[in-house]
């Protein structure tokens, strides 16, 4: 149980287009996501808080015009990378969590590493 | 704001042997939690361990154990018995009370196991 999905797992895209990148709580509901951001060789970097229904929650510094979250259900938060640049190439990693008996426990995407050309 | 602190960029131990993670972290919170995660080459992050601040007793999970001291707020990962699948970044993290909250990562230690 407890299993979190990420589509694509990969993703090349061009200079100045639009990426989404879904993430999926397979078998629970998940009323808050969080999406982590991963440079090579350094640790994960909190981007964004998603709660279902509402609004997402952005760190300092995070640009929420540019990275567009959307939890539109209890299973599903997606990320827009827009107008995505090469500096945005990273491995964008979600976690959702389940509540119950699991102490609010984050289960983990497998990430998707994206690359901007 | 709460910090994790790793030291150690890089360790390697000997198959078989132990080997201790580093960890520190600062907090004003009383409530909180503290989490060791593995990334092996798959990036998958994986959940270690956990200890939960108003336990004393340090959590252990077969070949993995924690060296909890709360008043120097220092968190060690001790692996007995390394096995080459031990081989990943480790990262050490913090989160508070209850409910969804963050977790704050600290920088991470890559762990090489030599055969």
């Amino acid at each position: 149980g407890a299993v979190v999905s990420q589509h694509p797992s990969w993703v090349i895209c061009k200079s100045g287009t639009s990426v989404k990148i879904e993430c999926r709580s397979l078998d629970f509901q998940a009323t808050t996501m969080f999406w982590y951001r991963q440079f090579p060789k350094q640790s994960l970097m909190l981007m964004a808080t998603s709660n279902e229904g509402s609004k997402a929650t952005y760190e300092q510094g995070v640009e929420k015009d540019k990275f567009l979250i959307n939890h539109a259900s209890l299973t599903l938060s997606t990320l827009t990378v827009t107008s995505a640049h090469p500096e945005d190439s990273s491995f964008y990693i979600c976690s959702a969590v389940g509540g119950g008996p699991s102490y609010n426990e984050q289960f983990f995407g497998p990430g998707t590493r994206l690359t901007v050309l | 704001a709460q910090t994790v602190t790793q030291s150690q960029p890089e360790m390697s131990v000997q198959e078989a042997e132990t080997v201790t993670l580093s960890c520190t972290y600062d907090t004003s919170e009383s409530d909180y939690y503290l989490f060791w995660y593995k990334q092996p080459p798959s990036r998958q992050m994986i959940l270690v361990i956990r200890q939960e601040a108003y336990k004393q007793q340090n959590a252990t999970e077969n070949r993995f154990s924690v060296n909890f001291q709360k008043a120097a707020k220092s968190f060690s990962l001790k692996i007995s018995d390394s096995q080459l699948g031990d081989a990943a970044m480790y990262f050490c993290a913090y989160r508070r009370g209850q409910g969804a909250q963050k977790l704050v990562f600290g920088q991470g230690t890559r762990l090489t196991i030599n055969p």
